[in-house]
């Protein structure tokens, strides 16, 4: 099992521009989120699905879309990237759910820059 | 107000000492956990421990337990017999409210240090 993958690992944007991540997971797991790392700070949740087709705001959804077309995947997507966008961004799943208490995988994490 | 506190910033330790992480949380729900997470320097994020507010007895996971102290809403992190590796950011994070409602808050996180 890979667990939760991310691409790309690295990006730099010019601000304006646009850019979709990507995070896959091989587990089967309902469960998929967003979040952003900004220095100093802890995790902040962007979006969140609970389902293929379905898909919830967190803490700080202002500038981003999300898609869960297919199970596996959950695409965050930046229209028109800002230079407050720059910053760690992780995707995590989960079998359950935090609800449950149930474990968060996390991907390594992209970093970007918006210049 | 703050959601979740975590007040020391970094922690200094002897190795093979037990360490105890301080944390704090403000909801008016009734059900609730709390999370624990470990970032190393590499910067991946890990899962240690979760507490449910109706769980009756403190979560355990290894050489991490959770005290849970309702009444005063605390939830600190006790790792027994510190090793070096165990150097890195901890997290302490809560989700609020029954049903699917998956959001989940963070503290900023306490920096520790394992002195050899």
């Amino acid at each position: 099992n890979a667990g939760v993958t991310q691409t790309p690992k690295f990006r730099v944007l010019k601000t304006g521009q646009s850019m979709t991540l990507l995070c896959a997971q091989d587990m089967n797991h309902e469960y998929m989120y967003w979040y952003r790392q900004d220095p100093g700070m802890g995790l902040r949740l962007i979006h969140y699905s609970v389902g293929e087709g379905t898909t919830a705001k967190g803490e700080v959804p202002d500038g981003y879309n999300v898609s869960r077309l297919k199970k596996q995947n959950f695409l965050l997507g930046l229209e028109s990237a800002a230079p407050s966008q720059t910053s760690v961004y992780f995707c995590a799943s989960s079998y359950l759910g935090l609800a449950s208490g149930d474990t968060q995988y996390f991907g390594p994490g992209t970093r970007l820059t918006v210049l | 107000a703050q959601k979740i506190t975590q007040t020391q910033p970094g922690m200094f330790v002897q190795e093979k000492e037990a360490v105890t992480l301080d944390c704090t949380y403000d909801t008016s729900d009734q059900s609730y956990g709390l999370f624990w997470y470990k970032q190393p320097s590499s910067g991946e994020m890990i899962f240690l421990i979760y507490q449910g507010s109706y769980d009756e007895q403190n979560a355990t996971e290894g050489r991490y337990s959770l005290n849970f102290q309702k009444a005063r809403k605390s939830a600190n992190l006790v790792i027994s017999a510190s090793q070096l590796g165990d150097s890195a950011m901890y997290f302490c994070a809560m989700r609020e409210g029954p049903g699917r409602d998956d959001k989940i808050i963070f503290g900023k996180g306490t920096r520790l240090h394992i002195l050899p």
